[in-house]
């Protein structure tokens, strides 16, 4: 149990454009979804945290309009990254919680913009 | 917030234990894991361990948790080459604001 997806897990896209990354929690209802960012042999780093129905909380830093986050529902939360430049790159990774103090990752989605 | 501190590499020989070590910051928090990421992929939990715990043992997984000092430790017994990967610890706390904080990440490497 406890599984959750992300599609796609790889995707490769030109400067400027937008790309959509999807978190799923396959077996369970997730009332909170995170979502990190990991460099090359680093830690994670926390981007958002998103309750289903309501606005995301942003962490200091990260800019909220060009990193769109929607919690649809008790299962689905999606990442848009707007208007895509290299610096952009990275393994975006999600978390689903189904109550305080569990979490359980997905697998990463490595993004390259060309 | 919340710092968490790991040493960056360790290397055991296969059949060896390997101990791996983590401090935190935060004496609020309530949940300290230990997830396994293998390149390329996303975070595996291994094991976590209530603050109010001061041992867990999980086959050959064995988590300390020394409150006072706010130190974390992942024993691995037996280590095989599949052992070979990166470990985090994370802190779950009030003081990280409800969240988890991720450790730097030590990479162990399994030498036959």
């Amino acid at each position: 149990g406890a599984v959750v997806s992300q599609h796609p897990s790889r995707v490769i896209c030109k400067s400027g454009t937008s790309v959509k990354i999807e978190c799923r929690s396959l077996d369970f209802q997730a009332t909170t979804m995170f979502w990190y960012r990991q460099f090359p042999k680093k830690s994670l780093m926390l981007m958002a945290t998103s309750n289903e129905g309501s606005k995301a909380t942003y962490e200091q830093g990260v800019e909220k309009d060009k990193f769109l986050i929607n919690h649809a529902s008790l299962t689905l939360s999606t990442l848009t990254v707007t208007s895509a430049h290299p610096e952009d790159s990275s393994f975006y990774i999600c978390s689903a919680s189904p109550r305080v103090g569990e979490q359980y990752f997905g697998p990463g989605t490595r993004l390259t913009v060309t | 917030g919340e710092d968490v501190e790991q040493s960056l590499f360790l290397s055991v020989r296969e059949g060896d234990s390997s101990v791996i070590n983590c401090t935190y910051t935060d004496s609020s928090s309530t949940y300290l894991y230990w997830y396994k990421q293998e390149p390329g992929a996303g975070l595996q939990l291994l094991t976590y361990i209530f603050s109010n715990m001061d041992m867990k043992q999980d086959q050959r997984l064995t988590v300390l948790l020394n409150k006072k000092d706010k130190h974390l430790s992942l024993r691995i017994a037996d280590t095989q080459t599949g052992d070979s990967a990166i470990y985090f610890c994370a802190a779950w706390g009030t003081g990280g604001g409800n969240k988890l904080t991720f450790g730097t990440g030590t990479q162990l490497k399994v030498e036959l």
